[in-house]
């Protein structure tokens, strides 16, 4: 059975860094892009970017590029998402998801299977 | 950038209702669109992808159409546990979701 498990709930100030987390079980980790998606309060979700674990191929939305970082460690079946400084509109549910590529770019894909979100709130 | 824009944004039916959710692209997507259901506090689910693909382990009322720029999302028999936010997304060009749509009971 295909699992995506992510880190726990988190609270932090303005400025703080942060790295949360998302193991996969039950495929292959390494050979499916891995995405993250953000849902901010009462909100609609947003693609951030993909990562293939197998050589850390990583793909950001120009929304997001520069804002966060992704990575993802083969070894232990794990992607993250980082912040090197919070802020408070970074308050949101974030979700991976591991992503189906599309045939028509290489860049894009759906997602089929989803963690269970890891809840995010910055304030002072 | 390819922008989704999903109507209505909330839809009240009573169960046993046949529902239809549009999802309209700013530019052609071909069929490369995806369907997702998400209940409150929950992650979203896949529901439909490449337009009318339907995901293993989805019941058969939902159903997908469209091409171009106009899609749908059918539900045939509105059922008790369909009560959720449904997203579009396509995937043509990068990826982008559509609002959402909130069906309600009415």
């Amino acid at each position: 059975e295909v699992q995506l498990v992510q880190s726990g709930t988190e609270v932090k100030k303005p400025g703080e860094s942060l790295k949360i987390s998302c193991e996969g079980s039950g495929y292959r980790f390494s050979n499916y892009w891995i995405g993250w998606v953000r849902q901010m309060p009462g909100k609609g979700l947003e693609w951030m970017g993909i990562i293939y674990p197998a050589d850390s191929d990583t793909r950001s939305s120009p929304s997001f590029q520069g804002q966060v970082t992704i990575s993802a460690d083969k070894s232990t079946s794990t992607a993250y998402l980082q912040w090197s400084s919070l802020k408070a509109s970074d308050t949101a549910m974030y979700y991976c998801a591991r992503h189906i590529i599309s045939q028509a770019d290489a860049r894009a894909g759906y997602f089929d299977y989803w963690g269970q979100g890891t809840l995010v709130t910055v304030s002072s | 950038d390819i922008q989704m824009t999903q109507s209505p944004s909330t839809l009240s039916a009573s169960v046993g209702d046949r529902v239809t959710i549009t999802c309209r692209a700013s530019q052609s997507i071909s069929s490369w669109l995806a369907w997702y259901q998400q209940k409150p506090g929950k992650a979203p689910k896949l529901l439909i992808y490449k337009a009318s693909s339907l995901e293993s382990g989805v019941p058969s009322r939902f159903s997908g159409s469209g091409s171009g720029t106009e899609f749908t999302l059918t539900i045939s028999s509105l059922q008790p546990d369909d009560f959720a936010t449904y997203y579009c997304q396509q995937y043509n060009s990068y990826l982008t979701f559509g609002g959402g749509t909130k069906v309600e009971i009415k």
